[in-house]
């Protein structure tokens, strides 16, 4: 199982670029890279997904390194509904393959005004 | 995109009785679904991955006699807390996963509090 770590919590201010990182150490070759956003008593949302090199969607951008031994997750120009926790996930991206899909204590992002 | 809810999304019972919750894929056939608890202030802890059509796989610690798990269709998976407690009283939120790739989508979640 490819365990995460993040930092517990970060703070921020509106209109700032937020840097999230969470290290994979033990990625394996088959596994994506999966961040999400919870808020309080809801359930974890998809904010983006990437392998290598760089993704970016209309929310946040994610890079990772060459040896995916970490990843960033970068939400651009923060407000306060951004403050959540978010997680990042590994997990195994063949189809049928024995995903056990395991949350690390995620990172709790405060956005203050 | 692809749309997951849960019924109830928040339920009272007593001391004893079972609950049943409804997990659905609305938009897409999902192949296998997972189901989590969370506590306050912590983490989302997996509890059994659900395959339709086969017997869910329980995580370490997690009694399969008393969270019992049906995916009986590939956009339906229900989780029943059977005699609860009140200390089954938790966060419970299910995703299910689409075929061919590795996104989870998540449901809303449940609250359950017993009594």
């Amino acid at each position: 199982l490819a365990k995460t770590t993040q930092p517990i919590s970060m703070d921020s201010y509106e209109g700032q670029e937020v840097n999230i990182t969470c290290s994979h150490n033990n990625i394996a070759t088959n596994d994506y890279i999966t961040w999400y956003q919870q808020f309080p008593s809801q359930g974890p949302r998809f904010i983006i997904q990437g392998y290598k090199t760089k993704v970016t969607n209309e929310v946040a951008s994610l890079f990772i390194p060459a040896d995916r031994k970490s990843s960033t997750l970068s939400l651009p120009r923060v407000s306060l509904s951004d403050t959540a926790v978010y997680y990042c996930l590994v997990g195994d991206g063949v189809t049928g393959g024995s995903y056990i899909p395991t949350f690390g204590r995620g990172t709790s992002l405060i956005v203050h005004p | 995109g692809a749309v997951v809810s849960q019924h109830p999304s928040r339920v009272i019972c007593k001391s004893g009785t079972s609950v049943k919750i409804e997990c659905r894929s609305l938009d897409f056939q999902a192949t296998t679904m997972f189901w989590y608890r969370q506590f306050p202030k912590q983490s989302l802890m997996l509890m059994a991955t659900s395959n339709e059509g086969s017997k869910a796989t329980y995580e370490q610690g997690v009694e399969k006699d008393k969270f019992l798990i049906n995916h009986a269709s590939l956009t339906l998976s229900t989780l029943t807390v059977t005699s609860a407690h009140p200390e089954d009283s938790s966060f419970y939120i299910c995703s299910a996963k689409r075929g061919g790739t590795d996104t989870q989508y998540f449901g809303p979640g449940t609250r359950l509090t017993v009594l």
